[in-house]
């Protein structure tokens, strides 16, 4: 079974500019989740997507948001970049039922210069 | 972190002895799971204790939880040079996962 896929692995955006990340999950995982990994504040959640719903939502600004296809694959949208938005952006997916594991990506390393 | 603090935060041990990292967390929990992670790269998971399990095994690795005190441990016996890693413990809470900061674990060969 093939892995969590993550595209691009790396990315170097400007102050100001937007950015899509995208995610497409083990096949039969219907939920999908994102999280923000950085030195200062670890690894923090962002996102949930099951059926192509939010179904749950961490404490981040409006300028991140995301969405899930029909075929589960997903995408994470920031918009107006900051400095602070570098990071290495996880995705991870899951059966979505209680007691089921995460199976992570490898993540997009984003750079804002 | 949004959720939790792990400790310590860095642990050096020779090969062959074993390792033990902590886990504190703020909320209920339906359970909390273990995840390793290589420099960079995804985490892989470890393993998962439901808050009625006080202990769970896998090969190398054992898990306590203590829901009274919020808190769990992490064991993994014998280490092996490939142990080296970041491990992170993660409670769910309804599909809502919280990460501790994370333990970096190097195993001297």
């Amino acid at each position: 079974k093939a892995g969590v896929t993550q595209t691009p692995r790396y990315l170097i955006k400007t102050r100001g500019q937007q950015v899509t990340l995208s995610c497409s999950p083990i096949s039969g995982h219907r939920s999908v989740s994102w999280y923000q990994q950085t030195p200062g504040q670890g690894l923090q959640f962002l996102f949930e997507y099951f059926s192509e719903t939010q179904r749950n939502k961490g404490n981040f600004p409006g300028r991140f948001s995301g969405r899930q296809f029909s075929n589960s694959r997903s995408e994470m949208n920031v918009s107006t970049l900051e400095l602070g938005d570098s990071a290495l952006y996880l995705c991870a997916s899951s059966l979505g039922r209680g007691d089921s594991p995460l199976h992570f990506g490898n993540g997009t390393r984003l750079t804002v210069t | 972190s949004q959720q939790g603090e792990e400790d310590p935060q860095a642990l050096s041990i020779q090969e062959g002895e074993n390792a033990t990292m902590n886990c504190s967390y703020k909320t209920s929990i339906n359970n909390l799971q273990w995840y390793r992670q290589n420099s960079g790269r995804g985490l892989v998971h470890l393993i998962l204790i439901r808050s009625n399990e006080r202990e769970k095994h896998s090969g190398r690795l054992r898990v306590t939880l203590d829901t009274s005190k919020k808190s769990s441990s992490l064991l993994i016996t014998a280490s092996r040079a490939a142990d080296t890693a970041s491990y992170f413990c993660a409670t769910d809470n309804f599909n809502k996962f919280y990460f501790g900061s994370g333990t970096k674990l190097n195993v001297k060969p």
